[in-house]
């Protein structure tokens, strides 16, 4: 079955670190991945999505990259904030017009950022 | 910026009831979806709906809801008779196509089922 696996443990970083984060996807073959912020209590917030043809995309102090070799993508925050506190999703997607759209979403990773 | 827009944001309803949540979703998407979150568990997807009619939906989607789009800009999840292990965040989500250029999530309903 398929299967999505983020690290379980919180990830504590120090203000203006980096912080990276991975997903790994098993008995799948995602043309799209999302990451997605989820803070406590709230619904998740699309932040990136990157194509299976693409190797790296950027936005902001955002970096997401996508290895369709290794199943894999990572996610990473440069210069983190304390405001970059939250839960981050991983979430493959099947093609378009395969899924109609269903997103399984990782347990997602916790990040803390302390001043 | 546009938004999903859920109500109520918090409902207590007694086991074996029914009960119905709403969504407003943003007003040019097509898609539409319904994923819940038990506390401290991950976002399972419930449903999608295109064109009026469901489009997929998970093994949690059994015959004890029903999804609907009573008029141009309500979406609405319907749990029939309501079990304790029905007690979740709901969000609504919706998007333009088909979720390749993300998704909206609203701020979801905390059902409580007591």
């Amino acid at each position: 079955s398929q299967k999505i696996e983020q690290n379980s443990e919180a990830l504590n970083i120090q203000e203006g670190k980096t912080a990276t984060l991975t997903c790994n996807y098993t008995n799948y073959s995602p043309a799209y991945l999302q990451w997605y912020r989820q803070d406590p209590g709230r619904g998740p917030v699309f932040l990136l999505l990157i194509r299976e043809n693409e190797k790296e995309k950027r936005k902001e102090r955002l970096k997401v990259t996508f290895d369709t070799t290794l199943k894999q993508s990572l996610f990473h925050i440069t210069a983190s904030q304390p405001a970059d506190s939250a839960t981050y999703l991983c979430a493959p997607l099947r093609g378009a017009t395969d899924s109609w759209g269903k997103l399984q979403f990782g347990a997602g990773t916790q990040v803390v950022v302390t001043p | 910026e546009p938004e999903v827009t859920q109500t109520p944001s918090h409902q207590v309803t007694q086991m074996g009831q029914e009960v119905i949540l709403r969504c407003v979703p943003i007003s040019n998407h097509l898609y539409f979806y319904w994923y819940r979150q038990i506390l401290g568990q991950k976002v399972e997807f419930l449903v999608s709906f295109y064109n009026n009619e469901i489009s997929e939906k998970s093994e949690i989607f059994d015959d004890q809801f029903s999804v609907e789009r009573p008029d141009g800009s309500n979406f609405t999840l319907k749990i029939r008779s309501t079990k304790l292990e029905d007690s979740a965040m709901y969000f609504c989500a919706s998007s333009e196509v088909t979720g390749v250029y993300g998704y909206t999530f609203g701020s979801g309903t905390r059902l409580t089922v007591v």
